[in-house]
């Protein structure tokens, strides 16, 4: 499809295991945004990439979690030792530039038990 | 830091009826200033935005207008319908294109 896709849709773990969540931006656009939405709330962000500058890992909120991008394609956000606030729904967004509007995943569900 | 307050829900109303979800926002420099929408069951949508002061952003009926003097951005809606039922967010973005959120606002509308 044309649009932003996120894999696994809903991903369930035990607490203290590693998970590995992946992303596909739209063919095309430069920059990539990870978030986080807990139950009831809005979306924190955790870390952009921006073309091969440096990123943004400004909102990462421990060591545990570290997400990886190859050039201008897939990304993975890493979250090691998994704690039950952990459980989110992690989304991915893609732009053509940090200025263009984000177009948004369908997100992943984690779940810790 | 920047920050985004919007009202909270659930806002429950009728068909037809006149729509105002309130948003104000604390920020350094000049953002741009987004609608974002979540319909049951999708994924997040870009509603409508705006750039700079003084500027409407429209979409689908939604107006809202970026007011510098009173750092708000409120959305509303003429007429809503069962279909626009949702959970609408307000954002905003500086200048490295990270978006700052409000925590969301449920709209219900009744037949």
């Amino acid at each position: 499809g044309a649009g932003v896709s996120q894999s696994p849709s809903n991903k369930v773990t035990e607490k203290g295991k590693d998970v590995e969540l992946r992303c596909d931006p739209i063919s095309g656009h430069t920059a990539l945004y990870w978030y986080r939405q807990r139950l009831g709330q809005g979306l924190e962000f955790l870390i952009y990439f921006q073309g091969n500058s440096a990123p943004d890992k400004s909102g990462l909120p421990s060591d545990r979690f570290s997400a990886e991008r190859t050039g201008e394609s897939v990304s993975t956000l890493t979250i090691q030792r998994t704690q039950q606030e952990d459980s989110a729904v992690y989304l991915c967004a893609s732009s053509l530039g940090f200025d263009q509007p984000q177009h948004f995943g369908d997100g992943t569900r984690l779940s810790i038990l | 830091g920047d920050s985004v307050t919007q009202m909270e829900g659930p806002v429950t109303l009728s068909e037809e009826a006149f729509l105002t979800i309130n948003c104000t926002y604390t920020a350094t420099g000049y953002p741009s200033l987004f609608w974002y929408v979540q319909y049951p069951g999708e994924g997040l949508q870009l509603l409508l935005k705006a750039t700079k002061a003084d500027d409407k952003g429209s979409n689908k009926g939604f107006e809202a207008t970026y007011r510098k003097e009173t750092t708000s951005f409120h959305l509303e809606k003429g007429s809503v319908q069962v279909s626009d039922s949702a959970v609408y967010f307000c954002a905003l973005s500086g200048n490295t294109g990270k978006l700052i959120f409000g925590q969301g606002t449920t709209l219900q509308v009744k037949p």
